[in-house]
C-alpha cells in the first residue's frame, strides 16, 4: 500500500519570506508526482506534473524539485503572498493510480 | 483544460438522510472521479464513475452506500445514502482525459457536507 505524507501539516508564513515544504511518497513502482494548489470554496488547480528524477519545474514564484530515488519532492515558494494562502496537495502516481497527501496547509500573514 | 462545477457547494443534513451531489464538465472527458476527504486526512478516491456501465468503487465503498451515475461524459451524481456523521467531509468531483499516465485531473470545488 503506497502511503504520502506531507509536511508540515499546517505552516504560517509572513509575507515577504520564502518557504518550503515536503511530500514524501515510496519510491518503487513510481510513474509520477503531481503537485495541487487548493483556495478554500475553489477547485484545487494543478501546479506541476514532474516525473524525471532530478526534475526542477518553476511557475512564477513556485518551483518544486523531485528526487525519485530517495521518494520525496520539494515545494518552494519565494517572496509570499497572500495570494499564496491555500492548501497545497501532493499526490503520487503508480500503477494508474494516485495516491493523495493530506495536503500542507499554508497561511501568510501579511 | 475543463472547468468543472458541482452543487451543492455545501449542505447540512440529518442523520438517515441521503443527498445526491452533481458534477457537470464543461467538455466530454473520459474519465470522472468521486473523491471524499475527511477532516485532516488526504483525499480519498471512493470510485470511478464509468459513462454507461457500473461505477468502480476502490476498497471500502460500496454501491449501497455511494450511488453513483454517468449518464453521459460531461455529467455525473454521487449520492451519499443513509448518512451518518462519519459522513461529514468535503467530496470533491474530479476528471480527466484518459485512463492513466499523467494526464493532469481536474476538479470541482467540492461539496462540503456536514451530517447533523
Amino acid at each position: 500500500i503506497l502511503n504520502v505524507e506531507q509536511s508540515p501539516q499546517s505552516l504560517h508564513v509572513q509575507e515577504g519570506d520564502s518557504t518550503n515544504f515536503t511530500c514524501s511518497f515510496p519510491s518503487s513502482n513510481f510513474y509520477a508526482l503531481h503537485w495541487y494548489r487548493w483556495e478554500t470554496a475553489k477547485s484545487p488547480e494543478a501546479l506541476f506534473v514532474m516525473t524525471l528524477n532530478g526534475d526542477e519545474k518553476k511557475k512564477g514564484r513556485i518551483s518544486a524539485t523531485l528526487n525519485t530515488k530517495e521518494g520525496y519532492s520539494y515545494l518552494y515558494i519565494k517572496g509570499s503572498q497572500p495570494e499564496d494562502s491555500a492548501t497545497y496537495l501532493c499526490a503520487s502516481e503508480s500503477n494508474y493510480q494516485l495516491i493523495w497527501g493530506a495536503g500542507t496547509k499554508l497561511i501568510i500573514k501579511p | 483544460s475543463a472547468v468543472i462545477s458541482q452543487k451543492p457547494s455545501r449542505d447540512i443534513c440529518q442523520r438517515g438522510t441521503s443527498l445526491t451531489i452533481q458534477c457537470q464538465v464543461d467538455s466530454q472527458v473520459t474519465m470522472m472521479f468521486w473523491y471524499r476527504q475527511q477532516p485532516g486526512q488526504s483525499l480519498t478516491l471512493i470510485a470511478t464513475a464509468n459513462q454507461g456501465s457500473e461505477a468502480t468503487y476502490e476498497s471500502g465503498f460500496v454501491i449501497d452506500k455511494f450511488p453513483i451515475s454517468r449518464p453521459n461524459l460531461t455529467f455525473s451524481t454521487l449520492t451519499v445514502s443513509n448518512m451518518s456523521p462519519e459522513d461529514s467531509s468535503i467530496y470533491l468531483c474530479g476528471a480527466s482525459g484518459a485512463s492513466g499516465g499523467t494526464d493532469t485531473q481536474y476538479f470541482g470545488p467540492g461539496t462540503r457536507l456536514t451530517v447533523l
